[in-house]
């Protein structure tokens, strides 16, 4: 049963424009949502979180967006750039005092020069 | 400031023996949590600590085990290594769990084959 899904394996955009990930969960329980960036043998970069008591948190280049009525969030990078190609996970965890992290497949994002 | 350390990083074992993974976490980090990583399964949760105390656990079996000392600091063992153990673990800390805002971090990970 996979509870957080990233249903796109792969993502290929041109430099300067917007990516957008997108990640969908299941569990009604999960209120608190990270995104991870990862390079093959390394571990996750943290990129930026987002609490289900807000719809919207940025930072830089990186904005995520959550719809709890969906049980939906995305992340947008603007602009692209070749830097950023790298593995993107999405990550939730319950309330309740736990830091046990539900991943999701992850998406490969490729930014063309 | 320095981040979450995992040693060793790489290794390579037996079937049928042990291993012992460490992991010390960001400076007045409490939490640790420890992660598995295959091509199959993806990154799935194993165990988590706060206080030296084992707060959760994943959908491992009993070979699987861990422990937090007085210091914060982490090992994670594996007995009675199988070809299927073969991963990236990966240890992550943070600073008081369950909180809006508590980012968690990862180390490097460790990657261990099973041969």
């Amino acid at each position: 049963d996979q509870q957080v899904k990233q249903n796109s394996p792969s993502l290929s955009v041109q430099e300067g424009r917007i990516s957008i990930l997108n990640c969908d969960y299941t569990n009604s329980m999960f209120d608190y949502f990270l995104w991870y960036k990862k390079y093959p043998a390394e571990g996750p970069t943290f990129l930026i979180s987002i609490s289900s008591i807000k719809d919207k948190n940025e930072d830089g280049r990186f904005t995520v967006f959550l719809n709890k009525s969906a049980k939906h969030l995305s992340l947008h990078i603007v602009p692209s750039q070749p830097g950023d190609s790298a593995v993107y996970f999405c990550a939730a965890t319950p309330r309740g005092g736990s830091e046990k992290l539900v991943f999701g497949k992850g998406t490969k994002l490729t930014v063309n020069p | 400031k320095a981040g979450v350390t995992q040693t060793p990083r790489y290794l390579i074992k037996t079937r049928g023996q042990q291993v012992t993974l460490s992991c010390s976490p960001i400076s007045g980090h409490r939490s640790v949590s420890w992660y598995q990583q295959t091509p199959g399964q993806g990154l799935q949760f194993l165990f988590e600590y706060f206080s030296e105390t084992q707060r959760n656990k994943g959908n491992f079996p009993g070979r699987f085990s861990g422990r937090q000392f007085s210091n914060s600091r982490s090992e994670m063992n594996v007995s009675t290594l199988e070809l299927g153990d073969s991963a990236l673990y990966l240890c992550a800390s943070s600073l008081v769990p369950g909180t809006d805002g508590n980012t968690i971090y990862f180390g490097e990970g460790s990657w261990l084959t099973v041969v």
